[in-house]
């Protein structure tokens, strides 16, 4: 069974501030999405990583994998109120479709 | 709107009567996913279906619940017999062919068992 944890499970920081969320696992993953989820909706894709090393930047998000495909981090500069909201990770893993979700990190961002 | 569709958002039943989540995929995409949230719990897979096939559902409770996704028509996630335990979030995703670990999902169904 693949688990993925996730750290901090929650954060409340002020304006301006930077922080990282990790999603770490001890199983490999073949590709890894972070989503952000607002109360009584679904989760929206930010990103997908696929390949060990692998950085993105989404506006001041950055996401890297890990370069063993096993853990990930999610980076955020200068946090805006707009940025509070639950970011979760997920990670599928060799043939299967499905996902695996991390337990979610609830972000508060205090103007 | 080309995003997923699920309905009904909420919906409210008894003991015992039955419940039927419908989830229409993006446009273009032929691969479903159901997921369920439990309270204070994080997202669970529970199938996966393709066109008239179900390809996995190792996470889908052995009894009362059964999952289609016919030939014509949106997928459908029934629970027979609900009892409160199944009370949740249910979440329908989907992915394309040649992206197919990128699933995008729809805003859920709040089941309430009362």
């Amino acid at each position: 069974t693949q688990l993925l944890e996730q750290s901090p499970q929650f954060l409340s920081i002020q304006e301006g501030e930077n922080l990282t969320v990790y999603c770490n696992s001890s199983s490999v993953f073949s590709s890894l999405q972070w989503y952000r989820q607002e109360p009584g909706e679904g989760p929206v894709l930010l990103v997908t990583v696929v390949t060990g090393g692998e950085v993105k930047k989404l506006k001041r998000l950055t996401f890297q994998f890990g370069d063993a495909r096993k853990d990930s981090s999610l980076h955020i500069t200068a946090a805006q109120p707009g940025d509070t909201g639950l970011y979760l990770c997920a990670g599928a893993g060799g043939s299967a479709r499905q996902l695996t979700f991390g337990s979610g990190t609830q972000l508060t961002v205090l103007p | 709107n080309a995003g997923v569709m699920q309905n009904p958002r909420h919906l409210v039943r008894r003991r015992g009567q039955e419940a039927r989540l419908r989830c229409s995929p993006m446009k273009g995409h032929s691969h479903v996913y159901w997921y369920r949230q439990l309270p204070e719990e994080g997202l669970k897979f529970m199938v996966y279906l393709q066109k008239e096939n179900i390809i996995d559902e190792s996470g889908m409770p052995k009894e009362r619940f059964s999952a289609e996704f016919p030939k014509e028509g949106p997928s459908i996630l029934r629970i027979q017999q609900v009892v409160r335990g199944d009370s949740a979030a249910y979440f329908c995703a989907s992915s394309s062919d040649t992206r197919s670990y990128e699933q995008y999902f729809g805003p859920g169904t709040r089941l309430t068992v009362t």
